[in-house]
């Protein structure tokens, strides 16, 4: 049973960085796209971005500038980490497992979600 | 602003059958499958129906799906109390780089 758990600080000051990890708990990390997805309050789904299982990354187009996804595969980790955040990052952010070939077709399995407030 | 647009909200009483559209265009729906995902209140995303129309395990054939050509939809047949959750299509975008990118969301309520 592939489980993913999301930690990290629920308060971030504006224009710091918003750092969280993800542990995996899954036999393999291949062959996936390890994903972030967040949530607004009361609002809906936005893809910020994957690491492939093989390394390559690709990121929401408009967050790119701010946005780092990094997997540690001999932790089975996964990290996120956004700069100079602003109260509209504020969100419940999830990890997931992405399935597909050449993209991710679909995300399978999610973590509970973290919530994270930016402001001073 | 999402690119997928579905009504925010459907309704229908227990046992009736509700019907969820998601209109996109051709650099998402019209070239890649769709999925679709169950929000329960207060938790998580769970999906509920990938490749158009498959149900992973566990996944009651209450819920079916469909696509044609650059539009989806979700059928809820039998309704349930249980049903009340908010759903999500989603699928990949081949434009600006490609991204993933979910639909806006409709919010299930049963009377």
């Amino acid at each position: 049973q592939v489980q993913l758990q999301e930690s990290g600080p629920g308060l971030v000051k504006p224009s710091e960085t918003l750092s969280l990890t993800c542990n995996v708990s899954a036999r393999s990390i291949n062959p996936y796209y390890w994903s972030w997805v967040r949530q607004p309050p009361g609002k809906g789904l936005e893809w910020i971005g994957y690491v492939y299982y093989r390394g390559s990354t690709k990121y929401n187009f408009s967050l790119k500038s701010r946005v780092t996804i990094s997997m540690d595969k001999s932790q089975r980790q996964l990290s996120l980490k956004l700069t100079s955040v602003a109260a509209a990052d504020t969100a419940v952010y999830y990890c997931a497992r992405g399935v597909g070939t050449l993209v991710p077709t679909t995300y399978d399995i999610w973590g509970q979600g973290t919530m994270v407030t930016v402001s001073s | 602003q999402s690119v997928l647009t579905q009504p925010p909200s459907a309704s229908g009483t227990p046992g009736q059958t509700v019907t969820i559209s998601c209109s996109g265009s051709n650099s998402n729906i019209g070239d890649n499958t769709v999925s679709w995902f169950q929000q329960l209140p207060g938790t998580a995303p769970t999906l509920l129906i990938y490749s158009d129309n498959q149900r992973p395990s566990g996944v009651p054939d209450r819920f079916s799906a469909s696509k044609s050509g650059t539009s989806a939809s979700l059928a809820i047949s039998g309704l349930q109390s249980e049903d009340e959750a908010d759903y999500f299509c989603a699928t990949w975008d081949d434009s600006l780089n490609g991204f993933y990118v979910f639909g806006t969301g409709t919010k299930v309520t049963v009377l």
